[in-house]
């Protein structure tokens, strides 16, 4: 158990919906980054908080957004779904002020899109 | 932009013995840090080992260890007596030394153990 919690584990939802999925980081981190492993794209980083602020940006599109929030948990939330949103969405954490230490990884979203 | 390249899409190794998976990077930064992270079928991703830039001495973590080549930019995982536990996903990653912490990763290389 990495002590980084996602729910939820599996979704299924419609084309057009909108979702947010949540994640905890581990106690005491608090820095929190959100990535994408589809099969064609691999594991892409999409945006990175720290501390409530937004501190990274990648490749997240603009029907995509996120926070982190007072108490460090943070959402991703995802409008407009289309097909190719369909995707395995991590969440990880770490301290955040020294990059040499580690990310621990959630378990997942697993979203569908159908 | 930094990018990683895993070249084996596939490999695998026998019960006991020794396997490596590759991966190059590209940066043009001097300081900055390597990762293994194996995805078994759980999904989980999890930190096998680290490498900072730095750091002439080749990391091991047990029966896993890497070949650091910073000039070639290389940076291969050596897994020692393969347990059937050893099938996974193995992703290569990358992270900066300065700025965002976030993680590049490479393609991934699926190992299989056989018995």
């Amino acid at each position: 158990d990495s002590g980084v919690t996602q729910t939820p584990k599996h979704l299924i939802t419609a084309t057009g919906q909108r979702v947010t999925l949540r994640c905890s980081p581990r106690s005491g981190d608090l820095s929190v980054y959100w990535y994408q492993q589809s099969l064609d794209q691999g594991l892409q980083f999409l945006i990175q908080y720290y501390n409530g602020e937004e501190r990274a940006k990648g490749n997240i599109l603009e029907r995509f957004s996120a926070q982190q929030f007072p108490d460090l948990h943070s959402e991703l939330n995802l409008s407009s779904l289309e097909l190719g949103d369909s995707a395995l969405y991590f969440c990880a954490s770490s301290v955040g002020d020294r990059p040499h230490t580690e990310a621990f990884f959630g378990q997942g979203t697993r979203l569908t899109v159908v | 932009a930094q990018t990683v390249t895993q070249s084996q899409p596939e490999m695998s190794v026998q019960e006991a013995e020794t396997v490596t998976l590759s991966c190059t990077y590209d940066t043009s930064e001097s300081d900055y840090y390597l990762f293994w992270y194996k995805q078994p079928p759980s999904r989980q991703m999890i930190l096998v080992i680290r490498q900072e830039a730095y750091k002439q001495q080749n990391a091991t973590e047990n029966r896993f260890s890497v070949n650091f080549q910073k000039a070639a930019k290389s940076f291969s995982l050596k897994i020692s007596d393969s347990q059937l536990g050893d099938a996974a996903m193995y992703f290569c990653a990358y992270r900066s030394e300065g700025g965002s912490e976030k993680l590049v990763f490479g393609k991934g290389t699926k190992l299989t153990v056989n018995p």
